[in-house]
């Protein structure tokens, strides 16, 4: 079974700290993902990642940048924690599309953020 | 830009009863539709991946199908459970795109 795993499952962190989210997948995945999920806001893209050293800009990065050295590990950086990243935050991988392969995307378990 | 709708954002319905989650979506010019499915405080499980070329999906008593004329796909759940309830999302990669669009999802009750 494909295995996508976060670091840590519940983190409290105090405003201005630096938090660190980890993932790694075990699949051999290109593309890898970081989401933000808020109640009525549904899922946001933060950044994503189709090759190590490469990412993208999601649709709200503004406040996160992420580190990708090796192929299956994609880590999302918060600089300064706020209290407005309060969030749930999910990681996802997956093979590129085409090639032959299905590219079914994948999560992880979440990673429940609380910023005090 | 594509947009993804599901409605009804929350159904409850009894125990044992056929139920059709809908997802419809703005361009048809997609390569993959997939459903997912979210508990509470959980990320989220694949469910059904459908392919663009494809018209439906089975895996046990879900069934997934996709209509890209009409830009629509819907998930049919049999004999529903109580275990059943949860979250249910559609995300669609399009064709040009390396990332998915998530609907907002329904959220579904299913009464013992």
């Amino acid at each position: 079974d494909v295995k996508v795993t976060q670091s840590s499952r519940y983190l409290v962190k105090r405003t201005g700290e630096k938090v660190f989210l980890e993932c790694v997948q075990d699949m051999d995945h290109e593309n890898m993902f970081w989401y933000r999920q808020d109640p009525g806001l549904g899922l946001r893209l933060i950044y994503f990642s189709y090759d190590v050293k490469m990412k993208e800009k999601g649709d709200i990065p503004e406040g996160y940048s992420v580190s990708r050295e090796k192929k299956e590990r994609f880590s999302l950086i918060l600089e300064s924690a706020s209290t407005n990243q309060t969030s749930m935050y999910l990681c996802a991988s997956s093979h590129p599309r085409g090639g032959g392969v299905t590219g079914e995307l994948f999560f992880g378990e979440g990673s429940r953020l609380t910023v005090l | 830009k594509q947009e993804v709708t599901q409605i009804p954002a929350a159904l409850s319905v009894p125990e044992g009863e056929n139920l059709v989650l809908n997802c419809s979506f703005t361009d048809s010019a997609i390569y993959n539709l997939q459903w997912f499915r979210q508990d509470p405080g959980k990320g989220l499980t694949s469910l059904l991946l459908i392919q663009s070329s494809q018209r439906e999906q089975t895996s046990g008593r879900l069934n997934a199908s996709l209509d890209k004329s009409s830009g629509r796909s819907t998930l049919y759940i049999a004999a529903s459970q109580p275990g059943d309830s949860a979250t249910y999302l559609c995300a669609v990669r399009s064709g040009s795109a390396r990332q998915l669009t998530f609907g907002s999802g329904t959220q579904l009750t299913v009464l013992p």
